[in-house]
């Protein structure tokens, strides 16, 4: 199952809403999950099950979807969210993720 | 706190071998499965293989499927990759992670990772 992640890259301004796009060739019901990774830093799980927020992330971050099509939401851009997101399908081997969307503040 | 820490990369030639371990802390090891993910430079996440809590379930990339070997050891809380045959592909970082609940599930532990690099 691939993953086609969109934008690859985005640049947007402190407090803004910003939405990342993940398309599954396949229906994979709602597994998917959301990661995010800063430069140098290991990636850290954002959202499972689509929708659900892993516990200890702000909840500016939101995740909706089924199916093929799915969404990652910053409600209110922080300074502190420039990493690069990837979407993940985990709903059986092989799991694959995303290309990955780098997000910049303007 | 839950922890893995992952060692054993480094530098081989095309070729070579190398054992990639990944040792787990703060967490009851042997209640999870486990899987192997590979990051290359300017590249998005790439699934090496995963292993279920008992090793029943073993699972692996068409890329490294017959050349690496995933295996665990519940009683040492470790997990290992044994890397095979090695090609200037698999050059990449190497990160162990922790299924959140079931087999098929989103990794919400991530080791440090370790470096792989494979010259020709």
């Amino acid at each position: 199952i691939q993953m086609t992640q969109s934008p690859s890259s985005l640049s947007a301004s402190v407090g803004d809403r910003v939405t990342i796009t993940c398309r599954a060739s396949h229906g994979i019901f709602n597994y998917v999950a959301w990661y995010q990774q800063k430069p140098g830093k290991v990636p850290h799980l954002l959202i499972y099950a689509a929708s659900a927020l892993q516990s200890g992330v702000p909840p500016r971050f939101s995740g909706s979807g089924s199916g093929t099509d799915f969404t990652l939401t910053i409600s209110s851009l922080q300074p502190d969210d420039v990493a690069t997101y990837y979407c993940q399908n985990y709903i059986s081997a092989p799991v694959t993720f995303g290309q990955g969307t780098r997000l910049q503040i303007k | 706190e839950m922890q893995l820490v992952e060692s054993g990369g480094g530098s081989i030639q095309h070729g070579g071998s190398l054992r990639l371990s990944c040792v787990a802390s703060g967490f009851n090891f042997d209640d999870y499965a486990m899987h192997w993910v590979r990051l290359a430079p300017g590249k998005g996440p790439e699934w090496v293989s995963h292993i279920s809590w008992n090793s029943g379930s073993i699972a692996y990339a068409d890329s490294v499927k017959g050349r690496f070997t995933t295996s665990r050891d519940n009683g040492k809380n470790s997990l290992f990759l044994q890397m095979n045959t090695l090609r200037a592909e698999d050059t990449a970082m190497y990160y162990c992670a922790k299924a959140r609940e079931l087999l098929d599930d989103a990794f919400d532990i991530w080791g440090q990772g370790t470096m792989v690099t494979v010259s020709s």
